[in-house]
Protein backbone atom coordinates (compact mmCIF):
# COMPACT_ATOMS: atom_id res chain seq x y z
CA UNK A 1 0.00 0.00 0.00
CA UNK A 2 1.40 3.25 -1.16
CA UNK A 3 2.97 5.84 2.04
CA UNK A 4 2.92 9.14 1.39
CA UNK A 5 5.79 11.46 2.38
CA UNK A 6 4.77 15.93 2.12
CA UNK A 7 7.29 18.65 3.75
CA UNK A 8 6.29 19.15 7.30
CA UNK A 9 5.54 22.82 6.35
CA UNK A 10 5.10 25.69 3.97
CA UNK A 11 5.23 29.60 3.93
CA UNK A 12 3.88 31.97 1.54
CA UNK A 13 2.70 35.37 0.99
CA UNK A 14 -0.38 36.48 -0.18
CA UNK A 15 -0.80 36.48 -4.32
CA UNK A 16 2.24 33.64 -4.99
CA UNK A 17 1.77 30.26 -6.25
CA UNK A 18 2.48 27.69 -3.48
CA UNK A 19 3.24 24.47 -4.96
CA UNK A 20 2.99 21.15 -2.50
CA UNK A 21 4.54 18.30 -3.35
CA UNK A 22 3.26 14.41 -2.54
CA UNK A 23 5.57 11.34 -3.05
CA UNK A 24 3.97 8.15 -3.28
CA UNK A 25 6.64 5.78 -4.90
CA UNK A 26 4.56 2.67 -4.30
CA UNK A 27 1.67 3.90 -5.85
CA UNK A 28 -0.82 0.45 -7.20
CA UNK A 29 -2.23 0.83 -10.72
CA UNK A 30 -5.53 1.08 -9.20
CA UNK A 31 -5.04 4.32 -6.41
CA UNK A 32 -6.10 7.85 -7.45
CA UNK A 33 -4.50 10.85 -5.57
CA UNK A 34 -6.71 13.30 -3.77
CA UNK A 35 -5.72 16.18 -2.04
CA UNK A 36 -7.41 17.50 0.99
CA UNK A 37 -7.65 20.79 3.28
CA UNK A 38 -8.10 20.87 6.43
CA UNK A 39 -8.59 23.74 8.84
CA UNK A 40 -8.39 23.84 12.82
CA UNK A 41 -11.25 21.89 14.58
CA UNK A 42 -12.99 21.31 11.49
CA UNK A 43 -12.71 18.03 9.38
CA UNK A 44 -10.85 18.05 5.89
CA UNK A 45 -12.31 19.61 2.80
CA UNK A 46 -12.07 17.56 -0.55
CA UNK A 47 -10.11 19.95 -2.97
CA UNK A 48 -8.70 17.89 -6.05
CA UNK A 49 -8.34 14.49 -7.39
CA UNK A 50 -6.55 12.79 -10.24
CA UNK A 51 -5.00 9.95 -11.90
CA UNK A 52 -2.65 10.92 -14.39
CA UNK A 53 -1.69 13.76 -16.27
CA UNK A 54 -3.20 17.26 -15.15
CA UNK A 55 -6.03 18.04 -13.55
CA UNK A 56 -7.41 21.56 -13.02
CA UNK A 57 -10.51 23.15 -11.24
CA UNK A 58 -11.85 26.42 -9.99
CA UNK A 59 -9.64 26.21 -6.41
CA UNK A 60 -6.37 24.11 -7.59
CA UNK A 61 -4.58 21.82 -10.24
CA UNK A 62 -3.16 19.10 -9.46
CA UNK A 63 -0.08 17.64 -11.59
CA UNK A 64 0.92 14.06 -11.89
CA UNK A 65 3.88 12.67 -13.67
CA UNK A 66 3.89 10.11 -16.10
CA UNK A 67 5.20 7.36 -13.52
CA UNK A 68 2.42 8.71 -11.03
CA UNK A 69 5.29 8.22 -8.25
CA UNK A 70 4.36 12.02 -6.93
CA UNK A 71 2.03 14.24 -7.06
CA UNK A 72 2.42 18.34 -6.90
CA UNK A 73 -0.59 20.66 -5.36
CA UNK A 74 -1.29 24.17 -7.29
CA UNK A 75 -2.84 26.78 -5.60
CA UNK A 76 -2.75 30.06 -7.29
CA UNK A 77 -2.69 33.23 -5.73
CA UNK A 78 -3.11 32.17 -2.36
CA UNK A 79 -4.86 34.27 0.35
CA UNK A 80 -4.63 34.15 4.39
CA UNK A 81 -7.73 32.16 3.97
CA UNK A 82 -5.77 29.53 2.41
CA UNK A 83 -3.30 29.05 5.87
CA UNK A 84 -4.51 25.41 6.56
CA UNK A 85 -3.31 21.82 6.55
CA UNK A 86 -3.13 20.41 3.83
CA UNK A 87 -3.47 16.02 2.86
CA UNK A 88 -2.42 13.78 0.56
CA UNK A 89 -4.43 10.69 0.16
CA UNK A 90 -3.59 7.67 -2.10
CA UNK A 91 -5.40 4.41 -2.25
CA UNK A 92 -8.47 2.39 -3.30
CA UNK A 93 -10.16 0.88 -1.30
CA UNK A 94 -11.42 -3.19 -1.92
CA UNK A 95 -15.17 -3.64 -1.46
CA UNK A 96 -15.13 -6.63 1.95
CA UNK A 97 -11.64 -7.84 1.72
CA UNK A 98 -11.70 -9.21 4.69
CA UNK A 99 -9.70 -6.18 6.45
CA UNK A 100 -6.42 -3.98 6.55
CA UNK A 101 -8.27 -2.02 3.60
CA UNK A 102 -6.76 1.61 3.97
CA UNK A 103 -7.03 5.08 2.51
CA UNK A 104 -3.93 6.36 3.51
CA UNK A 105 -3.70 9.85 4.65
CA UNK A 106 -0.08 11.16 4.54
CA UNK A 107 1.16 13.48 7.72
CA UNK A 108 -0.10 16.97 5.81
CA UNK A 109 1.42 20.34 4.94
CA UNK A 110 1.08 22.93 7.23
CA UNK A 111 0.45 25.72 5.05
CA UNK A 112 1.07 29.47 6.35
CA UNK A 113 0.21 32.57 4.46
CA UNK A 114 1.40 35.77 5.43
CA UNK A 115 0.52 39.54 4.32
CA UNK B 1 -28.86 20.27 3.32
CA UNK B 2 -26.85 19.45 6.87
CA UNK B 3 -24.22 17.26 5.06
CA UNK B 4 -22.42 15.01 7.49
CA UNK B 5 -23.31 15.51 11.55
CA UNK B 6 -21.43 13.76 14.20
CA UNK B 7 -22.86 13.63 17.52
CA UNK B 8 -21.29 14.27 20.06
CA UNK B 9 -18.82 17.23 19.35
CA UNK B 10 -17.02 15.97 23.10
CA UNK B 11 -16.85 12.97 24.79
CA UNK B 12 -14.49 12.62 27.86
CA UNK B 13 -14.99 8.33 28.89
CA UNK B 14 -13.39 6.59 31.83
CA UNK B 15 -11.17 3.28 30.32
CA UNK B 16 -13.57 0.47 30.40
CA UNK B 17 -16.37 2.67 29.49
CA UNK B 18 -18.77 2.32 26.90
CA UNK B 19 -20.21 4.46 24.40
CA UNK B 20 -21.57 4.95 20.84
CA UNK B 21 -20.76 7.60 18.44
CA UNK B 22 -23.59 8.59 15.98
CA UNK B 23 -22.86 9.86 12.23
CA UNK B 24 -25.42 11.16 9.68
CA UNK B 25 -25.55 12.15 6.45
CA UNK B 26 -28.54 13.78 4.16
CA UNK B 27 -26.81 13.35 0.74
CA UNK B 28 -28.01 9.85 -0.02
CA UNK B 29 -24.47 8.18 -0.17
CA UNK B 30 -24.26 4.65 -0.66
CA UNK B 31 -20.54 4.97 1.47
CA UNK B 32 -19.42 6.10 5.10
CA UNK B 33 -16.22 5.73 6.78
CA UNK B 34 -15.02 6.18 10.25
CA UNK B 35 -11.68 8.12 10.29
CA UNK B 36 -9.10 8.74 13.51
CA UNK B 37 -6.89 11.51 13.73
CA UNK B 38 -4.45 11.64 16.34
CA UNK B 39 -2.18 15.24 17.19
CA UNK B 40 0.15 15.63 14.40
CA UNK B 41 -0.78 13.02 12.38
CA UNK B 42 -3.25 12.36 9.34
CA UNK B 43 -6.46 10.51 9.37
CA UNK B 44 -6.48 6.52 9.55
CA UNK B 45 -9.53 4.26 8.51
CA UNK B 46 -11.30 2.40 11.63
CA UNK B 47 -14.22 0.95 9.24
CA UNK B 48 -16.23 1.64 6.25
CA UNK B 49 -19.64 0.32 5.26
CA UNK B 50 -20.51 0.40 1.33
CA UNK B 51 -24.35 -0.01 1.84
CA UNK B 52 -27.03 -0.39 4.66
CA UNK B 53 -26.45 -3.71 6.34
CA UNK B 54 -22.55 -3.95 5.81
CA UNK B 55 -19.47 -3.16 7.12
CA UNK B 56 -15.81 -3.86 6.32
CA UNK B 57 -12.95 -2.86 8.16
CA UNK B 58 -9.96 -0.47 8.02
CA UNK B 59 -6.28 0.54 8.63
CA UNK B 60 -7.03 0.37 12.42
CA UNK B 61 -10.53 -1.33 13.50
CA UNK B 62 -9.39 -3.43 16.87
CA UNK B 63 -11.44 -2.12 19.73
CA UNK B 64 -14.19 -0.55 17.71
CA UNK B 65 -17.44 -1.68 16.29
CA UNK B 66 -19.72 -0.39 13.51
CA UNK B 67 -23.33 -0.46 12.13
CA UNK B 68 -24.94 0.17 9.50
CA UNK B 69 -28.67 -0.23 9.54
CA UNK B 70 -29.91 2.50 8.02
CA UNK B 71 -28.82 4.52 5.10
CA UNK B 72 -28.23 7.65 6.76
CA UNK B 73 -27.13 6.97 9.59
CA UNK B 74 -23.27 5.33 10.96
CA UNK B 75 -22.73 4.05 14.33
CA UNK B 76 -19.27 3.76 15.88
CA UNK B 77 -18.95 1.43 19.44
CA UNK B 78 -16.16 1.49 21.95
CA UNK B 79 -17.04 -1.07 23.88
CA UNK B 80 -14.21 -0.89 27.00
CA UNK B 81 -12.36 2.58 26.14
CA UNK B 82 -9.12 2.45 26.74
CA UNK B 83 -6.85 5.72 27.16
CA UNK B 84 -5.19 4.75 23.45
CA UNK B 85 -8.37 5.52 21.91
CA UNK B 86 -7.98 8.76 22.95
CA UNK B 87 -8.52 10.80 19.65
CA UNK B 88 -10.52 12.91 17.11
CA UNK B 89 -13.09 10.80 15.32
CA UNK B 90 -14.09 11.99 11.79
CA UNK B 91 -17.11 10.64 9.83
CA UNK B 92 -17.37 10.97 6.16
CA UNK B 93 -19.79 9.78 3.34
CA UNK B 94 -19.19 9.46 -0.31
CA UNK B 95 -21.37 8.87 -3.56
CA UNK B 96 -18.93 6.19 -4.75
CA UNK B 97 -16.28 4.62 -2.67
CA UNK B 98 -14.00 6.78 -1.87
CA UNK B 99 -10.20 5.91 -3.59
CA UNK B 100 -11.18 8.19 -6.42
CA UNK B 101 -14.18 9.84 -5.56
CA UNK B 102 -14.90 13.17 -2.82
CA UNK B 103 -15.47 12.18 1.12
CA UNK B 104 -17.27 14.44 3.16
CA UNK B 105 -16.33 14.79 5.55
CA UNK B 106 -17.90 15.84 9.29
CA UNK B 107 -17.07 18.30 11.86
CA UNK B 108 -15.11 15.66 14.36
CA UNK B 109 -16.06 13.80 18.18
CA UNK B 110 -13.51 14.98 20.39
CA UNK B 111 -13.51 11.83 22.91
CA UNK B 112 -10.57 11.59 25.45
CA UNK B 113 -10.25 8.65 27.83
CA UNK B 114 -9.03 8.98 31.49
Amino acid sequence: LAKTTQPISMDSYEGQEVNITCSHNNIATNDYITWYQQFPSQGPRFIIQGYKTKVTNEVASLFIPADRKSSTLSLPRVSLSDTAVYYCLVGDLMILTGGGNKLTFGTGTQLKVEL
Amino acid sequence: NAGVTQTPKFRVLKTGQSMTLLCAQDMNHEYMYWYRQDPGMGLRLIHYSVGEGTTAKGEVPDGYNVSRLKKQNFLLGLESAAPSQTSVYFCASSYHLAGGYEQYFGPGTRLTVT
